[in-house]
């Protein structure tokens, strides 16, 4: 089945440092892949998406790169900032495309 | 409302009784979607509702979960006979027709339930 395994927290950085989180996934197919973050008290929302091989998906100055053959999808920012704290999560979807399977979140602390 | 609404934000109660959790998903959203977050944990795929077809019920974990939809609106997820195994995150998503559209499913902002 489905799964995602990401890099697991919490990490704790100062501001203007660059930040990974790492995420690899298992799928049959093709799946779509996908960054949501939670920011604190609110729910969850998208980051970014790539919906093929060697697509990258930007938002927020965050990039993720699809690597089929490395099946990863990780997270990277340049240059963090108090407001980037949150957790973070990757996902993808499944072969029907309605679905997303989750991974356990990490946790991301940016101290000024 | 803007956003996916749940109720209650939290509730704790007794191992053994039944507890109901509501989710009012963002108006014209076709899709529906429960999901659970134990401490530490991924998000645990629950229910899936798409308009009026049967619902995808294949990660309910027991017969004493259910869910149900009216129409296209409010959905309510009950637990019976609660255990203390229960006690996570229930998130609640929408989106248009599934990801299909965009890719984005739109959560609320969960109900934190604590059997005690």
């Amino acid at each position: 089945g489905n799964s995602v395994t990401q890099m697991e927290g919490p990490v704790t950085l100062s501001e203007e440092a660059f930040l990974t989180i790492n995420c690899t996934y298992t799928a049959t197919g093709y799946p779509s892949l996908f960054w949501y973050v939670q920011y604190p008290g609110e729910g969850l929302q998208l980051l970014l998406k790539a919906t093929k091989a060697d697509d990258k998906g930007s938002n927020k100055g965050f990039e993720a790169t699809y690597r089929k053959e490395t099946t990863s999808f990780h997270l990277e920012k340049g240059s963090v900032q108090v407001s980037d704290s949150a957790v973070y999560f990757c996902a993808l979807s499944d072969r029907a495309n309605y679905k997303l399977s989750f991974g356990a979140g990490t946790t991301v602390t940016v101290r000024a | 409302g803007a956003g996916v609404s749940q109720s209650p934000s939290n509730k704790v109660t007794e191992k053994g009784k039944d507890v109901e959790l509501r989710c009012d998903p963002i108006s014209g959203h076709t899709a529906l979607y429960w999901y659970r977050q134990r401490l530490g944990q991924g998000l645990e795929f629950l229910i899936y509702f798409q308009g009026n077809s049967a619902p995808d019920k294949s990660g309910l974990p027991s017969d004493r979960f259910s869910a149900e939809r009216t129409g296209e609106s409010v959905s309510t997820l009950t637990i019976q006979r609660t255990q203390q195994e229960d006690s996570a995150v229930y998130l609640c998503a929408s989106s248009l027709a599934g990801l299909s559209n965009t890719g984005e499913l739109f959560f609320g902002e969960g109900s934190r339930l604590t059997v005690l």
